[in-house]
């Protein structure tokens, strides 16, 4: 099983900052890598999928990058309703999901 | 917009079978090309990806809950099922359905969930 560890587990900022969160993949799974942003009481939400692609409605503040072991997802200037937890997936070996980054209001 | 639902008791005995439903509305499991799948969610392993399916009944499992589940096609066009056998404490947990983000793939992503269902194992 691919293991997906995310770090920080928590990243306290403020709105209009950045947000810089890392999923490491315990082999490597090439670009099949998502991020999903969810709030609570919600469903996740697809925001980024193949490591770097926005997927549909996704405001452009939000990018992925990496591959094989180490992947970034950014928000280039948090906006209220970024404060959320956001998952990492991989689909290189069937289908699993980091532990999750809280990011909150400082 | 395509709509996923889930429905079932939120109660389940330890050693009985939890059985869910998904209702799709605003779109048709019959005429398209996508794989449903089922996830749960716990405060202790996270998300967890159960399986998927498609309308003919090709599904895939994750290996380690292949011996309990069984993810099948309703009887009507827009719903698919799960069940899930010898249920402990451990299998409580909120159940989504959702649909794999690209047509034909079985293994994917997934770009539409339903609101998700608790559902708590304890006798």
């Amino acid at each position: 099983e691919i293991v997906l560890t995310q770090s920080p587990a928590t990243l306290s900022l403020s709105p209009g900052e950045r947000a810089t969160l890392s999923c490491r993949a315990s082999q490597s799974i090439s670009s099949y890598l998502a991020w999903y942003q969810q709030k609570p009481g919600q469903a996740p939400r697809l925001l980024i999928y193949d490591a770097s692609n926005r997927a549909t409605g996704i405001p452009a503040r939000f990018s992925g990058s990496g591959s094989g072991t180490d992947f970034t997802l950014t928000v280039s200037s948090l906006e209220p309703e970024d404060f959320a937890v956001y998952y990492c997936q991989q689909r290189s070996n069937w289908l699993t999901f980091g532990g999750g980054t809280k990011v909150e209001i400082k | 917009q395509l709509q996923l639902q889930e429905s079932g008791p939120g109660l389940v005995k330890p050693s009985e079978t939890l059985s869910l439903t998904c209702t799709v509305s605003h779109g048709s499991i019959s005429s398209s090309n996508y794989y449903w799948g089922w996830i749960r969610q716990t405060p202790g392993k996270g998300l967890e990806w159960i399986g998927n399916i498609d309308y003919s009944g090709s599904s895939y499992y994750n290996p380690s809950l292949r011996s309990r589940v069984t993810v099948s096609v309703g009887t009507s066009k827009n719903q698919f099922s799960l069940r899930l056998s010898s249920v402990t404490a451990a299998d409580t947990a909120v159940y989504y359905c959702a649909r794999v983000s690209s047509a034909y793939f079985a293994i994917n992503y997934f770009d539409y969930w339903g609101q998700g269902t608790l559902v708590t194992v304890s006798s």
